[in-house]
């Protein structure tokens, strides 16, 4: 079975600031790896994802994460914070294309001015 | 590209209504959609899968006769929520996975999502 955990439901950061959301999974095969963000009543957009490929993932809006397969992690970073980077961030696992997403709990994150 | 749309985007109804969901693909063919469910300030629970012109598999505690999935079409399934109740209220999510066509087959593409109240 999978399993993903977000550490921290709520991160609060300053403009411009460094941007560290934490994601731990459970996996009994290689994994898929994906993030997601959502704003206020909307659905989930992509951030970017891993499928076995680069360690180092680069996706929309300046974020990235890594793959570390002996940590069991995959963090999502971005240098600097935004006003409009504040959202609902998700870390998910699949064993496969076909097979459904598992999330976290999620972290919401806020970000002062 | 890859767009998925949710119709509508918001429903009130009343208890004992059925309310159906419509999740579309707009610009590539779905061979599976995925119907999430997320209740306030929590994440998404995985309902059930549908795959085109195939039953759909349920969760465990998922009610199949109540949340009746069709998958009618590559770029059309439909959620329908028969007697809703109270409890019933969430927001709805699906998402669609792109065919062997299409490069990405391994990304899951997201509706807006229905907010569904019932009163």
């Amino acid at each position: 079975a999978q399993s993903v955990t977000q550490l921290g439901s709520h991160v609060s950061v300053s403009e411009g600031a460094l941007v560290l959301l934490r994601c731990n999974y459970s996996s009994s095969v290689p994994p898929y790896l994906f993030w997601y963000v959502q704003y206020p009543n909307q659905g989930l957009q992509l951030l970017l994802k891993y499928t076995s490929a680069a360690t180092l993932v680069k996706g929309i809006n300046g974020f990235e994460a890594e793959f570390k397969k002996s940590e069991t992690s995959f963090h999502l970073t971005k240098p600097s914070a935004h006003m409009s980077d504040a959202a609902e961030y998700f870390c998910a696992v699949s064993l496969s294309g076909n097979t459904p997403l598992v999330f976290g709990k999620g972290t919401r994150l806020s970000v002062i001015a | 590209g890859a767009v998925v749309s949710q119709h509508p985007s918001w429903v009130i109804c009343k208890s004992g209504t059925s309310v159906k969901i419509e999740c579309r693909s707009l610009d590539f063919q779905a061979t599976t959609m995925f119907w999430y469910r997320q209740f306030p300030k929590q994440s998404l629970m995985l309902m059930a899968t549908s795959n085109e012109g195939s039953k759909a598999t349920y969760e465990q505690g998922v009610e199949k006769d109540k949340f009746l999935i069709n998958h009618a079409s590559l770029t059309l399934s439909t959620l329908t929520v028969t007697s809703a109740h109270p409890e019933d209220s969430s927001f709805y999510i699906c998402s669609a996975r792109a065919s062997k066509k299409w490069r990405e087959t391994d990304t899951q593409y997201f509706g807006p999502g229905t907010r569904l109240t019932v009163l």
